[in-house]
């Protein structure tokens, strides 16, 4: 079994939607961190959070540690967003999810 | 641009040739780390340095050979490779805590090797 499980494993969405990306982990974290990967292979840290809800710009990351659960939303939608978006669990090393596809159509 | 660069960006190479990749962090980062991605899977850790010492060797074959000669270089080294060693290769760099607290990851924009 996976450490971290993300789901959906592909998403196609119009330009404008609201986007949601889930992931739960096994047993506890130090910290959750949300990564998106660009086609061309380079990742970004997007947020790294270990409590509560972040913010930034049109993306929210919310984790609740008692159902071992994150999302990741996406207000607004746009074509850039189209991505790979990646959970990775922090505890001690990291455990990483197999990703999110994104689409966003324009 | 975050901080973190990679060397070459795209790598042909045959499975008798050597070849090196590397990655430079100008972050002031602690911790380095080699990622492995293959198609449809999710990253593999190879290789953590921390403060230039190797803390962690995921069970990788040692036709790949890491080497961190100061807290802002690291390369891996690549010897008799096998087709299915061709993927993505990430460098990461990380503000590595004390007990074990990772930090925000910082990756580079990879290098990809095929192995023909």
């Amino acid at each position: 079994k996976n450490e971290v499980e993300q789901s959906p494993q592909n998403l196609t969405a119009q330009e404008g939607e609201f986007i949601t990306i889930n992931c739960s982990y096994s047993v506890g974290i130090s910290a959750l961190h949300w990564l998106q990967q660009h086609p061309g292979g380079g990742i970004v840290s997007l947020f790294m959070l270990s409590s509560g809800k972040k913010k930034h710009g049109r993306l929210i990351a919310t984790i609740n540690i008692q159902e071992k659960h994150s999302s990741l939303h996406i207000t607004a939608s746009h074509p850039r967003d189209s991505a790979v978006y990646i959970c990775v669990k922090d505890s001690n090393q990291f455990y990483f999810g197999t990703g999110t596809s994104l689409t966003v159509i324009p | 641009e975050t901080g973190v660069t990679q060397t070459p960006r795209h790598l042909v190479m045959g499975m008798t040739n050597k070849k090196s990749l590397k990655c430079e962090q100008h972050l002031g980062h602690n911790a380095m780390y080699w990622y492995k991605q293959s198609a449809k899977k999710p990253l593999e850790l190879m290789f953590v340095y921390n403060f230039k010492e190797q803390t962690e060797n995921n069970s990788v074959p040692s036709r790949f050979s890491p080497e961190c000669p100061n807290s802002s270089h690291l390369f891996l080294h690549l010897h008799t490779l096998q087709p299915e060693d061709s993927a993505l290769y990430l460098c990461a760099s990380s503000q590595e805590a004390v007990g074990g607290y990772t930090g925000e990851l910082f990756f580079g924009e990879g290098s990809r090797l095929t192995v023909l």
